[in-house]
């Protein structure tokens, strides 16, 4: 299997655009996370879904923050507007059976 | 509540042991242990159920205490290839996914 896939793996943007991250679970798992990793707050999660259905967003700084999953096989993580304090790097990660498989991250930064 | 990793960091030569504790002020569940190499993913290590249990493969090895609501993480005969960051992640519920993390510690096995 590929592994959890995220796009794209770097992001600069400027305070006030819209940003959107993406990820491509590993097939078969029915739970995925986002998470998010500074050096002051160390690793985050921000929501996770079960199949599809989202079952915990309190982890989701604000409101310009929101996540999507249409399908199984994908989920979007989308910033609107962005701020510099936003900058960070963002990991998607599946699981099936507790164990947490996370993709190789984006790392955002917001001038 | 995150949980308490100790110590922060770690300096160890080839061939010598070494002990990552966790704590939580929360009653635990499971406790999951990640290894993330600087630039990279974090990687799973292993998961540790309610019930005391210990866990190893290779030269690595964790305990879990829910009465003291800790757990240790045990490397022994450490390799050049142990060095990253280790994360220990927390639940509270049965059948909970939802995972707190601890800001980590940073493991340098030198030759």
């Amino acid at each position: 299997d590929a592994g959890v896939i995220q796009s794209p793996r770097h992001e600069v943007t400027e305070m006030g655009q819209e940003v959107t991250l993406r990820c491509k679970p590993i097939s078969g798992h029915d739970y995925l996370f986002w998470y998010r990793q500074t050096m002051m707050r160390g690793l985050e999660l921000l929501i996770y879904f079960n199949n599809n259905v989202p079952i915990d967003d309190s982890g989701m700084p604000e409101d310009r923050f929101s996540a999507k999953m249409p399908n199984a096989s994908f989920s979007t993580l989308k910033i609107q507007p962005s701020e510099p304090r936003d900058s960070a790097v963002y990991f998607c990660a599946s699981s099936l059976n507790y164990e947490q498989y996370f993709g190789p991250g984006t790392r955002l930064t917001v001038t | 509540q995150q949980p308490v990793q100790s110590p922060q960091a770690v300096i160890l030569r080839e061939g010598e042991d070494a002990v990552i504790n966790c704590s939580s002020s929360k009653a635990l569940y499971s406790v999951h242990w990640y290894r993330q190499k600087h630039g990279e993913a974090p990687i799973f290590l292993m998961i540790l159920l309610k019930g005391g249990e210990q866990k190893g493969h290779d030269k690595i090895s964790a305990s879990f205490n829910e009465k003291k609501q800790q757990s240790s993480l045990y490397l022994t005969a450490s390799q050049l290839s142990y060095s990253g960051t280790y994360f220990c992640g927390t639940s509270s519920g049965a059948g909970s996914y939802q995972l707190t993390f601890g800001k980590g510690t940073k493991l340098s096995v030198i030759p």
